[in-house]
């Protein structure tokens, strides 16, 4: 009955270079959401996908971040050309979804580091 | 304004005492409330959630959501050392059920 499971659990990039972080919901939750936790600060929504579809992604800063969460596999947020602004812990959450509101399971989360 | 407003404290109690943690909300669209329990550099860990107004309780935790005033509130009881970690409230409704707007969290310590 493994949980939400996210890779690597420590990312060190230098800038410019690109961060792939992955998410693998729980067994039976189809829906998958990214949340950012900046040092001294709550946690921040980023976007919400189903299965092949972004349904919310109003919290995603407009340039260099992209999500997807493709038929088979895992989520990915990927963020280009990093900066130190994007030194943060990054955590992904799952639910069951459809329709009305669904309790929300956490993963471990991924801290990058931006040198 | 942020739409959750919580104390940062920290908080400091003795072993046993009862601890209230509290957050108020500026949206008249949330209807779901959580508090989420979170360890140093671990994942947040749901503890509670509220639909609408009303208690709710599980063991030594008790939630309370008053939507006439728009606050929230946790209530633990016998508090423990291993409660000492970082209280978060968080709520969604409106347009988008799926974001969670959370508060800044509350640094909790128990100690013996």
């Amino acid at each position: 009955n493994a949980g939400v499971m996210q890779n690597p659990r420590h990312l060190v990039r230098r800038r410019g270079q690109e961060a792939r972080l992955r998410c693998s919901p729980m067994k039976g939750h189809s829906h998958v959401y990214w949340y950012r936790q900046l040092p001294e600060e709550g946690l921040k929504f980023m976007v919400y996908l189903q299965k092949e579809n972004i349904i919310d992604e109003s919290g995603m800063p407009k340039e260099r971040f992209s999500a997807e969460f493709p038929k088979e596999g895992p989520s990915i947020l990927r963020i280009q050309q990093v900066v130190r602004g994007d030194s943060a812990a990054y955590f992904c959450a799952s639910s069951r979804g459809a329709s009305g509101y669904n309790e929300q399971f956490f993963g471990p989360g991924t801290r990058l580091t931006v040198l | 304004q942020k739409e959750v407003e919580q104390d940062p404290g920290p908080l400091s109690v003795p072993e046993g005492a009862i601890v209230s943690l509290n957050c108020t909300y500026s949206n008249s669209a949330f209807q779901y409330f959580m508090w989420y329990r979170q360890y140093s550099r671990k994942g947040p860990e749901l503890l509670m959630y509220t639909y609408s107004s009303g208690n709710k309780e599980d063991g030594r935790f008790t939630a309370q959501v008053d939507k006439s005033s728009k606050y929230i509130s946790l209530f633990i009881r016998d508090s423990q050392p291993s409660d000492s970690a970082t209280y978060l409230c968080a709520a969604a409704g409106g347009t988008s059920y799926g974001k969670l707007t959370f508060g800044q969290g509350t640094i909790l310590t128990v100690h013996p």
